[in-house]
């Protein structure tokens, strides 16, 4: 299983471009999460889906911020326009229906930039 | 609502010894509590996780967590500290039912030679 994948690794912007970062989850897991993780606040949930739906986006920061699921083995995380405050690692997780319900299996994370 | 607490941002220790990473937790319900480890410009590995089955519960690389539900706690243990354990290790808890988690803050593991 090559585990949760994100794209890209890192990711350097300049102040008010769109940054969209990319996640496939492990193949038959049922929820996606997209975490931030920064100095100042730690790791922080934004949104997670259960099949493909969006059920909890109350973590978003702002509306500059959406994301998306259109299938059950993609995701985006888009910020428009982002800013520098928006520098951060951003993980993206998965949970397996079955076996061990409440663990989240991590990708390797997205550091972004924004300059 | 539920909450960790991890009492140590920083512990050093040398190669050898024993290792002790605290954590509190706070929950409402019947909690699954996990150690998730974080190597630099590294994403999260699971340590191990408790699920109301045995309260001393094994992980990888040879740490062990106790649940003591009337202490709220749930410390990290590991016998002999290994230069490779350097690293983030946080405390996590699910709450049952409940579909995220919370992470406490972190402890900065060090491990001296």
């Amino acid at each position: 299983d090559a585990g949760v994948i994100q794209s890209p690794r890192h990711e350097v912007t300049e102040m008010g471009q769109e940054v969209t970062l990319r996640c496939k989850p492990i193949s038959g897991h049922d929820y996606l999460f997209w975490y931030r993780q920064t100095m100042m606040r730690g790791l922080e949930l934004l949104i997670y889906f259960n099949n493909n739906v969006p059920i909890d986006d109350s973590g978003m920061p702002e509306d500059r911020f959406s994301a998306k699921m259109p299938n059950a083995s993609f995701s985006t995380l888009k910020i428009q326009p982002s800013e520098p405050r928006d520098s951060a690692v951003y993980f993206c997780a998965s949970r397996s229906p079955i076996g061990s319900p409440d663990t989240q299996y991590f990708g390797p994370g997205t550091r972004l930039t924004v300059l | 609502a539920q909450s960790v607490t991890q009492l140590d941002s920083h512990v050093s220790v040398s190669e050898g010894t024993p290792v002790l990473l605290r954590c509190n937790y706070s929950s409402s319900y019947s909690p699954s509590l996990f150690w998730y480890v974080q190597h630099p410009n590294k994403g999260l590995q699971l340590l191990l996780k408790y699920t109301s089955a045995a309260t001393l519960v094994k992980g990888i690389n040879g740490f062990e967590a106790e649940f003591k539900k009337s202490e709220t706690s749930f410390h990290l243990t590991k016998p002999s500290a290994h230069m490779s354990d350097a690293a983030e290790y946080f405390c996590v808890v699910s709450e049952t039912g409940r579909r995220a988690l919370t992470f406490g803050s972190g402890t900065r593991l060090q491990v001296q030679p």
